[in-house]
């Protein structure tokens, strides 16, 4: 069975500072991997995927995000956080054969001024 | 295009009660997901529709129903609400037959309470 594990259920991080966002997952095929983002009181829009090729990946907002099939890990991050960045984070993941994504409980950004 | 469109926004119930969450989406899309949102557990999936006419069990499917009416539109039910199904919903649709690579494009939620 696929899970997937975000570390830090709340992330605190200065205006212009870097953001790390941590997600390590367990698949045993391999997994395609999503970062959501969730605005308050919106549903959740697609920040990036990694499906196949080149294992760092771009998204919107100027979030990355690197696949390390080494260490099980799709970490998200952004150079410097605004504070428009201040949403909840997910990261969910799906393989060959599934037809639903798997998602992580999420991890709440704050961006302090 | 409105994208995904679900109402209510809010529900308030009573133990017992029934109501159907209405879901629509304009972007041609054949996959329909219904999703419920708790604290600390992210997202999970309750029913999905791979395509008009066809419908599986997600994760949690206990306690509710689905029709997927159209290609347009894909419904929830909850025949005899309980306050474990207090919770927000989200409605998602995807452009593949639900395919694992697919973006899915999420509605704004309905946030219900069952007392």
């Amino acid at each position: 069975a696929q899970s997937v594990t975000q570390l830090g259920s709340h992330v605190s991080v200065s205006e212009g500072a870097l953001v790390l966002l941590r997600c390590n997952y367990s698949s045993s095929v391999p997994p395609y991997l999503f970062w959501y983002v969730q605005y308050p009181n919106q549903g959740l829009q697609l920040l990036l995927k990694y499906t196949t090729g080149a294992t760092l990946v771009k998204g919107i907002n100027g979030f990355e995000a690197e696949f390390k099939k080494s260490e099980t890990s799709f970490h998200l991050t952004k150079p410097s956080a605004h504070m428009s960045d201040a949403a909840e984070y997910f990261c969910a993941v799906s393989d060959t054969g599934r037809r639903a994504l798997t998602f992580g409980s999420g991890t709440r950004l704050q961006v302090q001024p | 295009n409105a994208g995904v469109t679900q109402t209510p926004k809010f529900q308030v119930l009573k133990t017992g009660q029934s109501m159907t969450l209405q879901c629509a989406q304009d972007m041609n899309h054949n996959s329909m997901y219904w999703y419920r949102q708790d604290p600390g557990m992210g997202l999970r999936l309750i029913y999905y529709s791979a395509s008009e006419g066809t419908t599986d069990k997600g994760e949690v499917p206990n306690g509710y129903n689905v029709s997927r009416l159209n290609k347009r539109e894909f419904s929830l039910r909850l025949e005899s609400a309980a306050p474990s199904q207090t919770s927000v919903y989200f409605c998602a649709s995807s452009e593949g037959l639900g395919g694992a690579t697919d973006t899915q494009y999420f509605g704004p939620g309905t946030r219900l309470t069952v007392l």
